[in-house]
């Protein structure tokens, strides 16, 4: 049983179109984070949610906790080639205390020029 | 500023031999994070360490792995008489404190194939 479910597993954009990737689960969790993980690298973290309801800003990134703290959204507006790569959700449901994050299988992202 | 160090970052083993996977974490973090990807999969939590101790091993498979962090030195993630289904990158992170509420950093990660 996955408990977070990413959608669209796959996108393929061109450059300057906006798009909107989703992290849902049927859990309740303490916070959520978003990570880019480009090919035969680690992933790097993009932004922590802790508050249902919160909205985090970076840069042409946004992304939404939900309400109930069950999901999430990433939106990038006027995507560039830059983007390409993993999108990654991870959930923790204990407040990270264990370490023991949740991730989904991810969001492969194509922007092309 | 040196991130988390992880290596070898690809490593190869015939089945039955035993693959060492090192990780340094960032400088002034005593927390290490071991995660597993497997091919067109997420990341899967395995074990988390604080020098000298482990703390959740929840993830790890009951046998033939094995981790660690001394007090001096790297954290070890041993794999003992390697299958062809170990293959598969292996991530490393480390934070200042306790858990994953304050930022952790990920290594570029081990591959492993077993062949």
């Amino acid at each position: 049983t996955q408990l977070l479910e990413q959608s669209p597993q796959f996108l393929s954009i061109q450059e300057g179109e906006n798009l909107t990737v989703y992290c849902n689960s049927s859990s309740v969790f303490s916070s959520l984070q978003w990570y880019r993980q480009e090919p035969g690298e680690g992933p790097v973290l993009l932004v922590t949610v802790v508050t249902g309801g919160e909205v985090k800003k970076l840069k042409r990134l946004t992304f939404q906790f939900g309400d109930a703290r069950k999901d999430s959204s990433l939106h990038i507006t006027a995507a560039q080639p830059g983007d390409t790569g993993l999108y990654l959700c991870a959930g923790s449901k204990d407040g990270g205390s264990q370490g023991n994050l949740i991730f989904g299988k991810g969001t492969k992202l194509s922007v092309k020029p | 500023n040196a991130g988390v160090m992880q290596n070898p970052r690809h490593l190869v083993r015939r089945r039955g031999q035993e693959a060492r996977l090192r990780c340094s974490p960032m400088k002034g973090h005593s927390h290490v994070y071991w995660y597993r990807q497997l091919p067109e999969e997420g990341l899967k939590f395995m074990v988390y360490l604080q020098k000298e101790n482990i703390i959740d091993e929840s993830g790890m498979p009951k046998e033939r792995f094995s981790a660690e962090f001394p007090k001096e030195g790297p954290s070890i993630l041993r794999i003992q008489q390697v299958v062809r289904g170990d293959s598969a990158a292996y991530f490393c992170a480390s934070s200042p404190v306790r858990g994953w509420g304050t930022e952790a950093f990920f290594g570029q990660g081990t591959r492993l194939t077993v062949v």
